[in-house]
């Protein structure tokens, strides 16, 4: 079946500018999760959803960043007036629940904020 | 949250053993240990995950120390493909489950021909 897509694949924006990120989970998967890995850094938990709720926001690096999910499927992780420092790869992850067990990762979308 | 402690790198031979070590001595009684890894340009991949026995799965097994403070990866034998960064991590927990997977440096693997 089909896993975790996300789009674009690759985004190139002026300073300043704002961006959305999109991501497709598995249908089915009631939990999302956003992650973001800048070069030679490791990969940063930001925020997840459990259906449309997120109840914790606080891996979220500045109220820059912002995250919505509707009809408990496809999610936006939009970044307001981004900043050089927002240049990372980010991944969308999705699970069955919030629970211990597998996640399924996109294949990222490349921010590079020039 | 409890913290994971692992090599930065080690070495194996194809078609050889490879154990990966992981300290976790301050894990609670109710974590999770999974095992992810990300292979160059990939997003990471799920390997494993225990909570007090041994696991096994077509990819690895998972053995987990009685006292559980430490864990070990086995891949029964490498692949060239296996040659990435292996994460060992303990899922934060939240309202009282745990999904947030927080990775440290992880290991990274080099696979020899």
């Amino acid at each position: 079946g089909a896993g975790v897509s996300q789009s674009p694949s690759n985004k190139v924006t002026e300073k300043g500018k704002d961006v959305e990120l999109r991501c497709d989970p598995i249908s089915g998967h009631t939990a999302l999760y956003w992650y973001r890995q800048s070069l030679g850094q490791g990969l940063e938990f930001l925020i997840y959803f459990q259906g449309n709720s997120a109840p914790d926001k606080s891996g979220l690096p500045s109220d820059r960043f912002s995250a919505e999910r509707t009809g408990g499927s496809v999610s936006t992780l939009t970044i307001q007036r981004t900043q050089q420092e927002d240049s990372a790869v980010y991944l969308c992850a999705s699970s069955l629940d919030y629970a211990p067990g597998e996640q399924f990762f996109g294949p990222g979308t490349r921010l590079t904020v020039l | 949250d409890a913290k994971t402690t692992q090599p930065n790198s080690m070495e194996s031979n194809e078609e050889e053993p490879v154990h990966l070590p992981c300290n976790h001595s301050t894990i609670s009684g109710t974590d999770y240990i999974h095992w992810y890894r990300q292979l160059p340009s990939q997003g990471p991949e799920y390997v494993i995950h225990g909570l007090t026995s041994n696991v096994n799965n077509r990819m690895a097994s998972l053995a987990i120390a009685e006292d559980r403070k430490s864990s070990t990866l086995i891949l029964h034998r490498a692949t060239l493909r296996d040659a990435a960064v292996y994460y060992c991590i303990l899922p934060k927990n939240y309202g009282g489950s745990q999904g947030n997977l927080i990775f440290g440096k992880g290991t990274k693997l080099s696979v020899k021909p």
